[in-house]
């Protein structure tokens, strides 16, 4: 079944760590996207991809990075873990036109302590 | 920046109609979209507006208005499993798309 999947689905992390999320999108979208979601502040942009080898920063994009080598992975690094990155993470791809919705991923729960 | 305003929270009963409210103050337009968010679940794409009017689609409609910076969605016959959380977001002049917090619907029998 096509779609997007990211790993791990959770993960409990210790503060300074790094940590890598993993997703991969078998759709062959041109666009992918990194959100956290936190209760009462919804989704909120960290970085995208407009197509393979390019990035973009979001809204929140401080104490992350990510990389584009190919059309299918976009992973997010936390270099060193913070608790306030203590989120819910959406990957989501689209075909990157106007009217083009996002697919999302199943997300991973982050805790970092 | 982006400014995208949603209720925080609306019941009603099952059968019923229920309609979620969006206002934005966005730095251009390109679209705007609702989803859908069951519990510990991702995001799914309901519906696109890019010009004023109403979108139907099945027991779902949006509405878009331009000028007025607002859009609805409107559930017609609720039925239990349509108890979720409600997200709208826009699509700016930078193409990005933002999301405002959401609307839990909570549907009692």
């Amino acid at each position: 079944i096509a779609g997007i999947t990211q790993a791990p689905t959770s993960q409990i992390l210790a503060a300074g760590r790094r940590m890598t999320l993993r997703c991969t999108q078998d759709m062959r979208h041109n666009a992918m996207y990194w959100y956290r979601q936190d209760l009462g502040l919804g989704l909120r942009l960290i970085h995208y991809s407009n197509t393979a080898g390019t990035t973009g920063k979001g809204e929140v994009p401080d104490g992350y990075s990510v990389s584009r080598a190919n059309t299918d992975d976009f992973p997010l690094t936390l270099a060193s873990a913070v608790p306030s990155q203590t989120s819910v993470y959406f990957c989501a791809s689209s075909k990157g036109t106007e009217n083009s919705p996002l697919h999302f991923g199943n997300g991973t729960r982050l805790t970092v302590t | 920046g982006q400014n995208i305003d949603q209720p925080t929270e609306m019941t009603a009963t099952e059968g019923a109609i229920v309609q979620i409210n969006c206002t934005y103050q966005t730095s251009g337009f390109n679209g705007l979209f609702w989803y859908q968010q069951h519990a510990g679940e991702a995001p799914t794409f309901l519906s696109y507006n890019v010009l004023d009017g109403l979108e139907e689609k099945g027991r779902f409609s949006s509405f878009l208005s331009r000028s007025k910076g607002y859009s609805y969605l409107l559930l017609k016959e609720l039925q239990m499993k349509d108890s979720a959380s409600y997200l709208c977001a826009v699509k700016g002049g930078d193409y990005k798309l933002s999301f405002g917090a959401g609307t839990t619907v909570t549907v009692r029998a």
